[in-house]
């Protein structure tokens, strides 16, 4: 069975910080790996989506690796801002079978303090 | 960008009762799921839906609950009678294919159950 852990579970930096968020997943047999955003009582967002066959991806001041093998995976957030502040979720689908559910880490939650 | 749209946002409804949730996935989309989120915890995968049947449910996902996609462009949620235990935020997700396509997610009902 699928579990993912994301540490920390929390984080507070100053604005202009660069900051990693990790992720770990126990069972390495994943086609790919998405990282979403959920703000306060909000939807989840999409931020990025890295394929097994990579090793990192990236958009704007967000830059997401996998290291499949090892099962782990980190969203680097470069010169954070206030309005990053939110929870960052990391989340697999199962390889194998057609469903491709998503097992979900709990999250870390991000605070950028101006 | 194309949006995955889900309605009502907020539902309010007292133990015992039927609820509906709404969703209209990307029209060109042809796997549906919906996920549900009880406060604190992670987000957890309900139900998939792929060529107009139940592709896989989960352990939640018992008698009471089922899903519909009456038109071919809504995709609907359906708790029989309600429980306190069933207060949560759901969300409707799609994607366009297989493999290597990632999640879009709508922005959420919470479900409150009095």
């Amino acid at each position: 069975k699928q579990e993912v852990t994301q540490i920390p579970a929390a984080l507070s930096v100053p604005e202009g910080e660069n900051l990693v968020l990790n992720c770990s997943f126990t069972d390495s047999a994943i086609y790919n790996l998405q990282w979403f955003r959920q703000d306060p009582g909000k939807g989840l967002t999409s931020l990025l989506l890295i394929q097994s066959s990579q090793r990192e991806q990236t958009s704007g001041r967000l830059n997401a690796s996998l290291d499949k093998s090892s099962g782990r995976s980190t969203l680097y957030i470069a010169a954070s801002q206030p309005g990053d502040s939110a929870t960052y979720l990391c989340a697999v689908p199962r390889s194998g079978g057609s469903n491709y559910k998503l097992t979900f880490g709990k999250g870390t939650l991000l605070t950028v303090n101006p | 960008e194309p949006e995955v749209t889900q309605t009502p946002s907020h539902q309010v409804t007292q133990m015992g009762q039927e609820v509906i949730l709404r969703c209209v996935p990307i029209s060109n989309h042809l796997y549906f799921y919906w996920y549900r989120q009880i406060l604190g915890q992670k987000v957890e995968f309900l139900v998939s839906f792929y060529n107009n049947e139940i592709s896989e449910k989960s352990e939640i996902f018992d008698d009471q609950f089922s899903v519909e996609r009456p038109d071919g462009s809504n995709f609907t949620l359906k708790i029989r009678s309600t429980k306190l235990e069933d207060s949560a935020m759901y969300f409707c997700a799609s994607r366009e294919g297989d493999r290597g396509y990632g999640y879009t997610f709508g922005s959420g009902t919470r479900l409150t159950v009095v």
